[in-house]
Order: C-alpha cells, then sequence, then structure tokens
C-alpha cells in the first residue's frame, strides 16, 4: 500500500513569488492536513481538508491557502512568499476527519525563499 | 491556546538501558495521543497511539497515558542506536469540527554504543 506522497520535494524560490505543493494521500484516506515544521516554531497546523472541504485553519495568513479534489488529493499555495516562509511542509493523511485518529505524514517539501 | 509540553534534551541513554520520554499537554478536552519519531532531514513516523487511561504496549514501546495528570509517556525498552532520533507528542480531538494535531517541540534522544 502506497504511502503518502508530496511533490515537489525540494523548492526554492524567489520572494513574492508564489508556490503550490502537492500532496496524494494513502489510499482510502479522505483527509489530508497540512504542517508548517520550522526550526524555532515546530510543527504548526496550517489546514484540513476532508471531501473536497477545509474543516478547519489554523493560525496563519491568508496567504496559504489550499483545495482538495475529488480524489482526495491536494494542494496548497503559498502566495507572495517571504523570507520567514522557508520551512518544511509536512502532509498528513487520515481515515476520519480532525485529530483523532492516526495520521501518517509524507516526506515534506522543503521549501526555501530567497 | 492549546500547549505540548516537551524537554528538549538531549537525553542521552545507554544501548540495552530504558529511555523515558515525557510530554504534558494543557487542553484538556484532548482525546487522541500520538508519538511520532523523526530522524535528521526526514519527516515524522508514527509509532504509538493511545486514545484511553493506562499502558499500551507494542513491541519494545509501550506509551502510557494518565488524563487526570495531563501526562503522555513512551517506554523505549533494549534502545538501540538505531532508537536515535527526535520524539514528538501530539494531541489531538475526534470529530470533524476538532482542530488538527497539535505538537510539542520534541525530545531529542540520543542512544549510546
Amino acid at each position: 500500500k502506497a504511502g503518502v506522497t508530496q511533490t515537489p520535494r525540494y523548492l526554492i524560490k524567489t520572494r513574492g513569488q508564489q508556490v503550490t505543493l502537492s500532496c496524494s494521500p494513502i489510499s482510502g484516506h479522505r483527509s489530508v492536513s497540512w504542517y508548517q515544521q520550522t526550526p524555532g516554531q515546530g510543527l504548526q497546523f496550517l489546514f484540513e481538508y476532508f471531501s473536497e472541504t477545509q474543516r478547519n485553519k489554523g493560525n496563519f495568513p491568508g496567504r496559504f491557502s489550499g483545495r482538495q479534489f475529488s480524489n482526495s488529493r491536494s494542494e496548497m499555495n503559498v502566495s507572495t512568499l517571504e523570507l520567514g516562509d522557508s520551512a518544511l511542509y509536512l502532509c498528513a493523511s487520515s481515515l476520519e476527519p480532525g485529530s483523532g485518529t492516526e495520521a501518517f505524514f509524507g516526506q515534506g517539501t522543503r521549501l526555501t525563499v530567497v | 491556546q492549546k500547549e505540548v509540553e516537551q524537554n528538549s534534551g538531549p537525553l542521552s541513554v545507554p544501548e540495552g538501558a530504558i529511555a523515558s520520554l515525557n510530554c504534558t499537554y494543557s487542553d484538556r478536552g484532548s482525546q487522541s495521543f500520538f508519538w511520532y519519531r523523526q530522524y535528521s532531514g526526514k519527516s515524522p513516523e508514527l509509532i504509538m497511539f493511545i486514545y484511553s487511561n493506562g499502558d499500551k504496549e507494542d513491541g519494545r514501546f509501550t506509551a502510557q497515558l494518565n488524563k487526570a495528570s495531563q501526562y503522555v509517556s513512551l517506554l523505549i525498552r533494549d534502545s538501540q542506536p538505531s532508537d536515535s532520533a527526535t520524539y514528538l507528542c501530539a494531541v489531538g480531538r475526534r470529530g470533524g469540527g476538532a482542530d488538527g494535531l497539535t505538537f510539542g517541540k520534541g525530545t531529542h534522544l540520543i542512544i549510546q554504543p
């Protein structure tokens, strides 16, 4: 059974640009959550999608957005990139919405903003 | 503000000994508790989860939960050098209205050969 797949693995972008990250969950999982990991702040919840609907959103600015498709694949978009957006972006897949059941992470996308 | 606290370490344990990792959380409504292992440069890997008070054992790992004290721990028996990693405690709630997982900043564990 394939795990969570995130693409691309690495990205380098310039301040002011925008970026789109992709996540394919484990087959059968309909919940996809996104997290940002930085050395200073640790892992922080960005948002969750379930059945193509955003269920919850963390405390991040509106420059961070996402969507989910009918096949449960999800994309995350960051517009007007800032240096502070440099981080490891992780996608987690789970069977049920919310944070009550096991969540499995993809390999992550390492974003560097220069 | 939901918080999860872990000692950042490093926690140094001799090979073959028991490593004990601890975590406290602030949200009394938390229902689900997870331990993730993260090697340097890699993504977090789920190693244990526990939903009820008490102990849960899986191989060399035991998770312990005490909701009254808002305390979760992870014991690693017969520690191996390959167990050297950062261990993240995460806390969550059930249901579609729940926020995402709240993570501690992790404990860096070093197993000394």
